[in-house]
């Protein structure tokens, strides 16, 4: 079955820079690759995503890009503010496949 | 709309009790999930079902039971708890997959479970 690994597990930046996060992902039939925010104490939310159709995708401060040939896929924040702070946490999967495996997660923290 | 709501938030449970953690979601989505998440780990799949009926297991069904009688109730069942299934659990639920918005898993608010 696929496996997710993620790395770094914990991130400190200053407010303002930017917060890079990696992700590998063993299964190459993998084509779904979702991003959740986890804040203290609330539910996962989904971020961003991509498809392995495409190799980048941006929304505002965040984007993810994708590299199949080495299997792995990073989230990129820009302009960090303190309401970043939160564990982050990859997923991949096949996108009709729901089951979806999750990397450890990154606790990110923005110091103010 | 609540969206995905769970009960009980916490419980504490007795080794080899039994308990069943709800889960509804009024979206109309087909597809619900369980997930265990322990502390300082990722979401772990228990099972997920895409519809009324229908249930498959995940990566980590042993010591859980599910059932989907209906669109909007994905139960999940501890039958003899024990020490290691103390985690908090989180229900999901999402669209079959769809072009514009992807896999979106929309999540519950948890269940904090501790089994002592």
């Amino acid at each position: 079955g696929e496996n997710v690994e993620q790395h770094p597990s914990t991130l400190s930046v200053q407010e303002g820079d930017s917060a890079v996060i990696k992700c590998t992902y063993s299964d190459s039939a993998s084509n779904y690759f979702p991003w959740y925010k986890q804040e203290l104490g609330k539910r996962p939310q989904l971020i961003i995503d991509i498809r392995s159709n495409v190799g980048e995708k941006k929304d505002q401060r965040i984007a993810v890009t994708l590299n199949k040939t080495a299997k792995h896929f990073s989230l990129h924040i820009t302009e960090t503010q303190p309401e970043d702070s939160a564990v982050y946490f990859c997923a991949a999967s096949l996108y009709n496949n729901n089951d979806m495996r999750f990397g450890a997660g990154t606790r990110l923290t923005v110091k103010p | 709309n609540a969206g995905v709501t769970q009960t009980p938030k916490f419980r504490i449970l007795k080794i080899g009790q039994s308990m069943t953690l709800q889960c509804t979601q009024d979206m109309n989505h087909n597809y619900m999930y369980w997930y265990r998440q322990d502390p300082g780990m990722g979401l772990k799949l228990i099972y997920y079902s895409v519809g009324a009926g229908i249930t498959d297991k995940g990566e980590v069904p042993n010591g859980y039971n599910v059932s989907r009688s209906t669109t909007e109730d994905f139960p999940l069942r501890l039958e003899l708890a024990a020490p290691s299934q103390t985690s908090v659990y989180f229900c999901a639920s999402s669209y079959q997959y769809r072009a514009l918005s992807g896999n979106e898993q929309f999540f519950g608010p948890g269940t904090r479970l501790t089994v002592l």
